[in-house]
C-alpha cells in the first residue's frame, strides 16, 4: 500500500474561510515531507515543505504542520481565495539507492480543494 | 529561467507505435524524474536519474526506457505504445530533495 495517504479526496470551503488537508504517512525515519499544488492541466507546484526537526513552518497564507508521534501532516490555508481551487498532494521524502543515490518523493493520492463563492 | 520544460504537450500514439518523450532542465539539477500520473492518482515514479551518466528504474519502469543525455535533458521512451499506458506524464528535477516539475505530456495510446 502506500506510505502516504490523505484523508479526504475532495475538500470544499467557503471563500474566505480557513482550509485545512490532511496527510497521513506510515514511514517513520521519513525525514523531510513538502506539499504540491496541481491546478488543471499544469505540472504539481511547489507550496512548502518541512523537514523532521520541525513541527510547523509558515509561509505566505500557508502553514504546513507535523506530528512525528502519530505521523500526520498537515496544510493549513488561510483565507482561502478562487486561485487556491487545486488538488493538493503531500509527498514524502525516500531515498532511492543507485550508484550515486538520489532523492525521491513518495505521493499521496491528493485532496481537491473546491472554493464556494 | 524556463525550469523544467517538456515536449510535446500533447501526442496521440497507435498501440504498437513508439515515441520519445523529451525534458530539459536550466536550474543545473543533478537529479531528474520521470513520473506517470493516472486519473484519480497521485504520482508514481517510472525512471530517474541521480545524475549524468546513471538511470535508474523507479516503481512502475516496465515498457519505458530513458536516457540522461547529459546534464539538462532526462527523455523518455517508449519502444511499442500500449494503451494502459495512456496518462500524463511530468518530468522533473531536483535539489536538496525539492522537486520541480514540467507542464506535463498527456499522451493517448489508442
Amino acid at each position: 500500500g502506500e506510505s502516504v495517504g490523505l484523508h479526504l479526496p475532495t475538500l470544499s470551503v467557503q471563500e474566505g474561510d480557513n482550509s485545512i488537508i490532511n496527510c497521513a504517512y506510515s514511514n517513520s525515519a521519513s525525514d523531510y515531507f513538502i506539499w504540491y499544488k496541481q491546478e488543471s492541466g499544469k505540472g504539481p507546484q511547489f507550496i512548502i515543505d518541512i523537514r523532521s526537526n520541525m513541527d510547523k513552518r509558515q509561509g505566505q497564507r500557508v502553514t504546513v504542520l507535523l506530528n512525528k508521534t502519530v505521523k500526520h501532516l498537515s496544510l493549513q490555508i488561510a483565507a482561502t481565495q478562487p486561485g487556491d481551487s487545486a488538488v493538493y498532494f503531500c509527498a514524502e521524502n525516500i531515498i532511492l539507492y543507485s550508484g550515486g543515490g538520489a532523492d525521491g518523493l513518495t505521493f499521496g493520492k491528493g485532496t481537491h480543494l473546491i472554493i464556494q463563492p | 529561467n524556463a525550469g523544467v520544460t517538456q515536449t510535446p504537450k500533447f501526442q496521440v500514439l497507435k498501440t504498437g507505435q513508439s515515441m520519445t518523450l523529451q525534458c530539459a532542465q536550466d536550474m543545473n539539477h543533478n537529479s531528474m524524474y520521470w513520473y506517470r500520473q493516472d486519473p484519480g492518482m497521485g504520482l508514481r515514479l517510472i525512471y530517474y536519474s541521480a545524475s549524468e551518466g546513471t538511470t535508474d528504474k523507479g516503481e512502475v519502469p516496465n515498457g519505458y526506457n530513458v536516457s540522461r543525455l547529459n546534464k539538462r535533458e532526462f527523455s523518455l521512451r517508449l519502444e511499442s505504445a500500449a494503451p494502459s499506458q495512456t496518462s500524463v506524464y511530468f518530468c522533473a528535477s531536483s535539489a536538496g530533495g525539492k522537486q520541480f516539475f514540467g507542464p506535463g505530456t498527456r499522451l493517448t495510446v489508442l
